[in-house]
């Protein structure tokens, strides 16, 4: 069945620096693959999405690829500042259409001053 | 722009009791969507719906039924609630097949 991993502990670092995510898929070749941002107590909020032709994308200090043969996504976060404190989930459609989303349990980050 | 709505924002149930969960949204998205999230297993897909009057099932249905009678409108309905039914409910919406999805800020229910 379709399974997607992230790393389950928290991700610790320092302002300014450069935080990056880790997103593995297994039995599946999605044809694009999605990063959400939820705060605590809060619904998750789209980031970027990426398409299996682009290798990567960028949005202000956001930065995500999509490695087809390795089956992994990488998102960075390039000079990191305390709010971007969060938790990461990538996502990517179930077969089948409609936009059926799996999601990763998601990643927290913790960016301290 | 509201966005989608979610009510109520808590609940308690008592085992066997009935509810509903109401999602609205006012951006004309033909997609919904209701989800739980349980903590360390991230969101996983309930029911869905591709337009007004269609439902149809994701990966964890039972115990669950839903109907989508107006548009902007998704319920989720609990027959007979469950303990194990106790988790954060997140409705979402989208435009089209491949567009982002648009989140409400979730219903935490409780069944004792």
């Amino acid at each position: 069945s379709q399974k997607i991993e992230q790393n389950s502990e928290a991700l610790n670092i320092q302002e300014g620096k450069t935080a990056t995510l880790t997103c593995n898929y297994t039995n599946y070749s999605p044809a694009y693959l999605q990063w959400y941002r939820q705060d605590p107590g809060r619904g998750p909020v789209f980031l970027l999405l990426i398409r299996e032709n682009e290798k990567e994308k960028r949005k202000e200090r956001l930065k995500v690829t999509f490695d087809t043969t390795l089956k992994q996504s990488l998102f960075h976060i390039t000079a990191s500042q305390p709010a971007d404190s969060a938790t990461y989930l990538c996502a990517l459609p179930f077969s089948g259409g409609y936009n059926k989303l799996i999601f990763g349990a998601g990643t927290r980050l913790a960016v301290h001053p | 722009n509201a966005g989608v709505t979610q009510t109520p924002k808590f609940r308690v149930l008592k085992t066997g009791q009935s509810m509903t969960l109401l999602c609205a949204q006012d951006m004309n998205h033909e997609y919904m969507y209701w989800y739980r999230q349980d903590p360390g297993m991230g969101l996983r897909l309930i029911h869905y719906s591709v337009g007004e009057g269609t439902t149809a099932k994701g990966e964890v249905p039972d115990g669950y039924n839903v109907s989508r009678l107006k548009k902007q409108n998704f319920l989720l309905g609990l027959e007979s609630a469950a303990p194990s039914q106790t988790s954060v409910y997140f409705c979402a919406s989208s435009y089209s097949v491949t567009e982002k999805l648009f989140f409400g800020s979730g219903t935490q229910l409780s069944v004792l």
